[in-house]
């Protein structure tokens, strides 16, 4: 089946530094990929779409400049979360989708911890 | 804009009794619908999905559900609890067209516990 290799799966980082995290659709092309974060307790946020070779597209409250994605490849999508504070601390979750399939396939997640 | 509400944030069954987990639904046109199950500190595994075919869904490990548009409900179902079936349980929605095309919304989820 189709597989969303995230790394790293944990990361602590101190206030002030940037940190990336990378997802990798190892089986399939990856058109569409959603990047999600989730507080201790609560449900996934959507924090931004970005499609292969375009900007990405980000939810209403959350900061372009500090949440970086890059979408350079069908394979490959980053997320750079940069200067981070405390607050960002939290469950980074991707989601590829292929084309307009109905099928979303989701990264193991990354736990960010800033210090 | 689509939503979707998971009634009771927890579930506690006896191992061997039926699982019942209440997802309600809005949207606006119509919705596609998934259940996923989280363990701790890892990422979403889809349990099944509605894609406008059947009604009745069946899924992984014996779970399986039902959509209602009548109720706007797709709860999920499994006979008999195992033990491993203890995790975090999230309904989604997702529509077809409009601004919202592809996206999924998630519910607040439902923790489910299973004891001996």
């Amino acid at each position: 089946g189709a597989v969303v290799s995230q790394h790293p799966s944990r990361v602590i980082c101190k206030s002030g530094t940037s940190v990336k995290i990378e997802c990798r659709s190892l089986d399939f092309q990856a058109t569409t990929m959603f990047w999600y974060r989730q507080f201790p307790k609560q449900s996934l946020m959507l924090m931004a779409t970005s499609n292969e070779g375009s900007k990405a597209t980000y939810e209403q409250g959350v900061e372009k400049d500090k949440f970086l994605i890059n979408h350079a490849s069908l394979t490959l999508s980053t997320l750079t979360v940069t200067s981070a504070h405390p607050e960002d601390s939290s469950f980074y979750i991707c989601s590829a989708r292929e084309g307009t399939a109905r099928g979303y396939t989701f990264g193991s997640g990354t736990r960010l911890t800033v210090v | 804009a689509q939503s979707v509400t998971q009634l009771g944030s927890h579930v506690s069954v006896s191992e061997g009794a039926l699982v019942l987990l209440r997802c309600n639904y809005s949207s606006s046109v119509p919705p596609y619908l998934f259940w996923y199950v989280q363990y701790p500190n890892q990422g979403l595994q889809l349990l099944l999905k509605y894609t406008s075919a059947a009604t009745l869904v069946k899924g992984i490990n014996d779970f399986e559900a039902e959509f209602k548009k009548s109720e706007t409900s797709f709860h999920l179902t499994k006979p008999s609890a195992h033990m491993s079936d203890a995790a975090e349980y999230f309904c989604a929605v997702s529509v077809s067209g409009g601004t919202s095309y592809g996206k999924l919304t998630f519910g607040q989820g439902t923790i489910l516990t299973v004891h001996p």
